[in-house]
């Protein structure tokens, strides 16, 4: 099974860059990182991905080390709404959707 | 996107019984997928559901405790059987982007309780 390790927990003040880190050190070649996070009793909706540059779009940037062992999701200007469980997983992409959610970080964003 | 429709929203059940839910999609997709999400806990990967062939299923789910169907390309049911405590989770189906591989659209799930 495809293991990441994240922290558990996180806290930023609101307004500050939110950086969530995650250890993917398996990951193969051709794998893509995926970031999801999940909004209390709702579900998890996709943020974003990347192989091997780094990635930006609407909601985050991610930022996947040159050996691809890690990756950072930065959220730029956090806000209250941004708190929520996070996870980084990785798949090829390939499997159709099978993707491996691990335990996440809990992301507090407080005032 | 796809936006995704699960009946019902919450259920309370009793042991022994059977439970299945709907999953709804507004538009047609190659497959989908069932997860459960048990408190506290992070999802887990129960099936692939493709239209026209059975289920694939994931280590440590069976059919006959978790049955799906996939009449067509827009819907789906999982049915929970012979429920017991331990099967009180959320269920969550999810349908894959057509266009971005790996990203996955989710309903808002189905919190069932077994007493």
């Amino acid at each position: 099974d495809a293991k990441t390790t994240q922290p558990p927990s996180m806290d930023c003040a609101e307004g500050r860059a939110a950086n969530l880190p995650c250890n993917h050190s398996t990951i193969s070649g051709n794998e893509y990182v995926y970031w999801y996070r999940q909004i209390h009793s709702q579900g998890p909706q996709y943020i974003i991905h990347g192989l091997k540059n780094n990635e930006t779009n609407e909601m985050a940037s991610l930022i996947i080390t040159e050996d691809r062992k890690s990756s950072t999701l930065i959220l730029p200007h956090a806000t209250l709404r941004d708190t929520a469980v996070y996870y980084c997983m990785f798949s090829t992409g390939t499997s159709y959707g099978k993707l491996t959610f691990g335990q996440g970080t809990i992301l507090t964003v407080h005032p | 996107s796809a936006v995704i429709s699960q009946k019902p929203s919450r259920d309370i059940c009793q042991r022994g019984t059977s439970l299945t839910i709907q999953c709804q999609v507004d538009s047609q997709v190659t497959m989908m997928f069932w997860y459960r999400q048990q408190p506290g806990q992070s999802l887990t990967l129960i099936a692939t559901a493709n239209q026209g062939s059975e289920a694939t299923y994931e280590s440590g789910f069976v059919i006959d405790k978790f049955p799906i169907s996939r009449p067509n390309l827009t819907f789906s049911t999982l049915t929970v059987s012979n429920m017991s405590p331990e099967d009180s989770s959320i269920y969550l189906c999810s349908v894959e982007d057509q266009t971005v591989i790996g990203e996955l659209f989710f309903g808002e799930g189905s919190r069932l309780t077994v007493l």
